[in-house]
């Protein structure tokens, strides 16, 4: 059982927008910055979005992120066929671990 | 271009040992954190372990501290796993993984990931 909570699916159709929302507590997202982690089938995550709203330059800016007291948010617009797999937020935790969420799988119908 | 190879995952019995490597190209290895992150078949991605480019310092998972011991060689870009009292809880693909700049403080950015190594352990 994560300590950082994700919904563990989440769908859309073509050109919808989706957001993935992930749970903690003060000792980790209130203190700390979120991360975000796509995992595409069969592959090594890569990140997605750092810092809670960051983008790596690679990263279409169809993907944001957000972060607000203890929870953050990844949204998805313009979601396409390619966006499906799984999401993974991450956060440091004051007992100085790492921590991520139990992934969401998002499917484009 | 950064490229990490991880080798070494195997078969091992419960208790057992096992140790892991990584070999990274593509980047001035010591100015980085490095870091191991599993995944159990069918599971969610768990981190284990973190150590800094230079000054030795290490972070572990609770589920791992006192069993694991992470490592690094600068002159060889080498990053390794020493895995000990191995337990089946343990069996999952292990990555290897880049992570911040030195001295970045709690910063999770892990922007290059290797493609894994299985480790199964069972009798």
């Amino acid at each position: 059982q994560s300590v950082l909570t994700q919904p563990p699916s989440a769908s859309g159709t073509p050109g919808q927008r989706v957001t993935i929302s992930c749970s903690g507590s003060s000792s980790n997202i209130g203190s700390h910055y979120v991360y975000w982690y796509q995992q595409l089938p069969g592959t090594a995550p890569q990140l997605l979005i750092y810092k809670n709203n960051q983008r790596p330059s690679r990263v279409p800016d169809r993907f944001s992120g957000s972060k607000s007291g203890t929870s953050a948010s990844l949204a998805i617009s313009g979601l396409r066929s390619e966006d499906e797999a799984d999401y993974y937020c991450a956060a440091w935790d004051d007992s100085l671990t790492v921590l991520f969420g139990g992934g969401t799988k998002l499917t484009v119908l | 271009q950064v490229q990490l190879v991880e080798s070494g995952g195997v078969l091992v019995k419960p208790g057992g040992s096992l140790r892991l490597s990584c070999a990274a190209s593509g980047f001035t290895f010591r100015d980085y954190y490095m870091t191991w992150i599993r995944q159990a078949p069918g599971k969610g991605l768990e981190w284990v372990s973190y150590i800094s480019g230079s000054d030795g310092t290490l972070y572990y998972a609770d589920s791992v501290r006192g069993r694991f011991t992470i490592s690094r060689d600068n002159a060889k870009n080498s990053l390794f796993l020493q895995m000990n009292s191995l337990r089946a809880e343990d069996t999952a693909v292990y990555y290897c993984a880049r992570g911040p700049p030195n001295y970045s403080g709690y910063d999770a950015t892990i922007d290059h990931w290797g493609q894994g190594t299985l480790v199964t352990v069972s009798s």
